[in-house]
């Protein structure tokens, strides 16, 4: 069964600052990784969808890379800003429908 | 932009009452899914449906059933509420291929008293 794993589960850092955060997963047989952004008492927000066949996609701020075979990605943020501050969550797609999602990073960027 | 509508964002319900739970999308996506999200335990898929009529038990299904009469509505059934379902409900759509995202709608919460 597909584990995925995010560390740390929380992170506080001052405005401006670069935001790293890390997925793992167990099994490489996936179709894709997919990270998402998540407001409080909300739904989620697709931020990046990384193909099985891609190292990395990038959108304005934000970068994710995939490693497969070492089972990680990283989520980066350039220059965070307090509208960054939500829970992060990576999801992996094995060969079904059905997507596999880590516990999530909450981030809260200090003004 | 796609749009995936939950009709209630938040719910009240009694013990032992039926509820329905609605999503609907509008980009014609072939499969939809249903999750809950709670605190520790992250989402668990319940159900999902990959056409017309079809579904698949999630991870969860035990106490729940679900209803896809036409491809852009996907109804959850809490048969008998009971109060370890409070949580938030979260639907999602997708088309199936590989390169494309899967996208929810804003959640209900459900409380069951």
């Amino acid at each position: 069964k597909q584990e995925v794993t995010q560390i740390p589960a929380a992170l506080s850092v001052p405005e401006g600052e670069n935001l790293v955060l890390n997925c793992s997963f167990t099994d490489s047989a996936i179709y894709n990784l997919q990270w998402f952004r998540q407001d409080p008492g909300k739904g989620l927000t697709s931020l990046l969808l990384i193909q099985s066949s891609q190292r990395e996609q990038t959108s304005g701020r934000l970068n994710a890379s995939l490693d497969k075979s070492s089972g990680r990605s990283t989520l980066y943020i350039a220059a965070s800003q307090p509208g960054d501050s939500a829970t992060y969550l990576c999801a992996v797609r094995p060969s079904d429908y059905k997507l596999s999602f880590g516990a999530g990073t909450t981030v809260t960027v200090r003004a | 932009d796609v749009k995936v509508t939950q009709s209630s964002r938040y719910l009240v319900k009694r013990t032992g009452e039926k509820v329905f739970l609605e999503c609907v999308q509008d980009m014609d996506h072939e499969n939809m899914f249903w999750y809950r999200q709670d605190p520790g335990l992250g989402l668990r898929l319940i159900y999902f449906s990959y056409d017309v009529k079809m579904k698949e038990k999630g991870d969860i299904p035990e106490g729940y059933s679900v209803s896809r009469e036409k491809k852009e509505r996907f109804s959850l059934i809490l048969e008998s509420a009971s109060t370890n379902q409070t949580s938030m409900y979260l639907c999602a759509s997708s088309s199936p291929w590989a390169n494309q995202p899967q996208h929810f709608g804003d959640g209900t919460r459900l409380s069951i008293l």
